[in-house]
């Protein structure tokens, strides 16, 4: 079945450590797109990709940063620069270039600082 | 700019209630696209339909009905007979074009046996 699968589903990270969150998609899709959520909030976007080895911030890239060699995966660095990188990361990719036909999500990394 | 309010932060019902989850919403496009989804404890955020500005008919799929009503700039969402299995965080969503989705903030609904 096609999806989106991230990785680790738990991770727990070392003050000033970076790590990287996977996020691998199978369904063709052009569009990826990283969300952090925190406790009782909404979704904010951290940054996305329309087209291979191209990729826009989003409101609150400060922090992060991501790559896109392959259509198929837009792996998530959290730097020691993030300073409350605690939270929810959700990964969803869009069909094409636009949002017509919304987001299909993976079933989120949930990170801890300790 | 586009912007999506979720007013209820959080609602309670008993099991079998009925319950209808407020979504109102802002853009200047004529074409645009309406979504909701569901957060289950799990995390995942699972999609629950589609609905294009063009369409305004009402939807019914089991239990689960949406009414969008571009008058008000609402797409509001209703669980019939609520279970146990609906509680979860429920987003609304706007998008269209090359515009990204716009969530909402969520609205948390407990559904008490």
């Amino acid at each position: 079945d096609g999806g989106i699968t991230q990785s680790p589903k738990y991770l727990f990270r070392k003050e000033g450590q970076n790590v990287t969150l996977s996020c691998e998609q199978n369904l063709n899709h052009d569009a990826m797109y990283w969300y952090r959520q925190d406790p009782g909030q909404g979704l904010r976007l951290i940054y996305y990709s329309q087209i291979v080895n191209d990729f826009q911030k989003g409101d609150i890239a400060e922090g992060y940063s991501v790559s896109r060699e392959k259509k198929e995966s837009f792996p998530l660095t959290v730097t020691s620069a993030q300073k409350n990188p605690t939270a929810f990361y959700l990964c969803a990719s869009s069909r094409g270039s636009t949002s017509n036909y919304g987001y299909t999500f993976g079933s989120g990394t949930r990170l801890t600082v300790v | 700019a586009q912007k999506v309010t979720q007013a209820q932060t959080e609602i309670s019902v008993v099991e079998k209630e009925d319950v209808t989850l407020d979504c109102v919403y802002e853009t200047r496009d004529t074409t645009y696209y309406l979504f909701w989804y569901k957060q289950p404890p799990s995390g995942e955020l699972v999609f629950l339909i589609r609905r294009n500005s063009f369409d305004e008919q009402n939807e019914i799929s089991g239990r689960y009905s949406w009414n969008f009503q571009k008058s008000t700039s609402s797409f509001n969402f209703t669980i019939t007979a609520s279970q146990v299995v609906d509680s979860a965080v429920y987003f609304c969503a706007l998008g269209g074009g090359y515009q990204k989705v716009t969530f909402g903030t969520g609205t948390k609904l407990q559904v008490i046996p």
